[in-house]
């Protein structure tokens, strides 16, 4: 059974950082393209970023470009983000999201852990 | 970044209705368009991929239909399991993104 399990949220403070981090299981992590998909409270899905397999290939959303980096360490099956300057925007639960398709071809999601929820303010 | 644009933003509608949410891409995406449902409180399950190919365990009523920048998401016949919210999503070179969602409820 896939399982994707998400740690490392709590509150910060405006400008300071975080690192998420997303522990895969029931699967062959080094298979599949990661990604991590943000819901701030009442609104909608937001994709973040994502990463290949190898960790080679990484994408940034506009929105965060610059600010947080995906990686992924595929010796551990687990799955980070690095999170700087946050901001009250940013607050939100934090998804990662396993790929439908292994392989190196662009896929939607086809499992989703339950999130860590990031909150940031003074 | 790609634009995903559904409507309507909400549906109301009784057992039994079809009822069809519309999804456009500001560009062309080929098929790379998946849907997810989203009950309160649960994480999205994938529904569709590749614009119509049904996810495994998916049922049936559920189907998806469109190619380029225009998009469907059809259920044929409502059912009270169906009230969720429901997004497109584009995957098509290097971006993930999301419409803004629709969510539908009985009537």
């Amino acid at each position: 059974e896939v399982q994707l399990v998400e740690s490392g949220g709590g509150l910060v403070q405006p400008g300071g950082s975080l690192r998420l981090s997303c522990a895969a299981s029931g699967f062959t992590f080094s298979n599949y393209g990661m990604s991590w998909v943000r819901q701030a409270p009442g609104k909608g899905l937001e994709w973040v970023a994502s990463i290949s397999t190898s960790g080679y290939n990484t994408y940034h959303s506009g929105s965060v470009k610059g600010q947080f980096t995906i990686s992924r360490d595929n010796s551990k099956n687990t799955l980070h983000l690095q999170m700087d300057s946050l901001s009250a925007e940013d607050t939100a639960l934090y998804h990662c999201a396993k790929d439908l398709s292994s392989g190196g071809w662009y896929s939607p999601f086809d499992h989703w852990g339950q999130g860590a929820l990031v909150i940031v303010s003074s | 970044d790609i634009l995903m644009t559904q409507s309507p933003s909400s549906l109301s509608a009784s057992v039994g209705d079809r009822v069809a949410i519309t999804c456009r891409a500001s560009q062309g995406i080929s098929n790379y368009l998946a849907w997810y449902q989203q009950k309160p409180g649960k994480v999205p399950q994938l529904l569709i991929y590749a614009a119509s190919t049904l996810q495994s365990g998916v049922p049936s009523r559920f189907s998806g239909s469109g190619s380029g920048t225009d998009f469907t998401l059809t259920i044929s016949s409502l059912q009270p399991e169906d009230v969720a919210t429901y997004y497109c999503q584009e995957y098509y070179r290097g971006t993930w993104t999301f419409g803004q969602g629709t969510k539908v409820e009985l009537k």
